[in-house]
């Protein structure tokens, strides 16, 4: 069962490149969402999605792009790395049941990125 | 928006004690409270939930419980092991339009010495 799984596991960029984390999930997950973890600040939601099409904005959206033009597929999108975004970066699946809404989240493995 | 707080932000226990960590929550609309683990270098993973209709909720060394008039819930280890040590997140959830967001505190260093 491969889950949630991102891409890259590591990244390093130089301040103004832009790049894609990518997300796919094969659990047919009606939501998905981007957190990102910095040391005391807890789980972040950058971006979230409640399916294909749909998406919005999270606590902390400055910076980044998503879409999802896939039930599976969630990329996060850096337009313009900055220093301020290295982190590392989670994306979750879930879905909600008629029955008792709110389900358990599953995370992907992370993308550590470093921007310099 | 929903505003959760975790505490504390580091506990250490010997081996065999008890841990407790303790949130807070602001939305009285939030009806699902999750705990997460996070072992050193991996993505978190649910280790218990609770909902709004259940006040405890136990599985095995590891139980939750939750006081919606005080809005706050509460993660009890009991007998603890070395393998406990990581890093554990709760959070809490609604309906309607944040169905599938999920709002984390900031998380508890537990460590477990042997």
């Amino acid at each position: 069962n491969a889950g949630v799984t991102q891409t890259p596991k590591f990244q390093v960029l130089k301040t103004g490149q832009s790049m894609t984390l990518q997300c796919a999930q094969d659990m047919n997950h009606e939501y998905m969402s981007w957190y990102r973890q910095d040391p005391g600040m807890g789980l972040r939601l950058i971006h979230y999605s409640v399916g294909a099409g749909i998406t919005d904005q999270g606590e902390v959206p400055n910076g980044y792009n998503v879409s999802r033009s896939t039930t599976e597929d969630f990329p996060l999108r850096l337009l313009s790395a900055a220093p301020s975004q290295t982190s590392v970066y989670f994306c979750a699946s879930s879905y909600s049941s008629n029955r008792e809404g709110n389900t358990e989240a599953f995370f992907g493995q992370g993308t550590r990125l470093t921007v310099v | 928006g929903e505003n959760v707080e975790q505490h504390p932000s580091t506990l250490s226990v010997q081996e065999g004690d008890s841990a407790v960590i303790k949130c807070t929550y602001s939305d009285s609309a939030s009806n699902y409270f999750p705990w997460y683990k996070q072992e050193l270098g991996k993505g978190p993973q649910l280790i218990i939930d609770i909902r709004s209709n259940v006040g405890e909720k136990k599985d095995q060394r590891i139980a939750v419980t939750l006081n919606k008039t005080a809005k706050h819930f509460s993660l009890h280890i009991t007998e603890t092991q070395p393998e406990d040590s990581a890093v554990y997140f709760c959070a809490a959830s609604g309906g309607g339009s944040t169905l599938g967001r999920l709002y984390f505190g900031r998380g508890t260093q537990l460590t477990v010495w042997p």
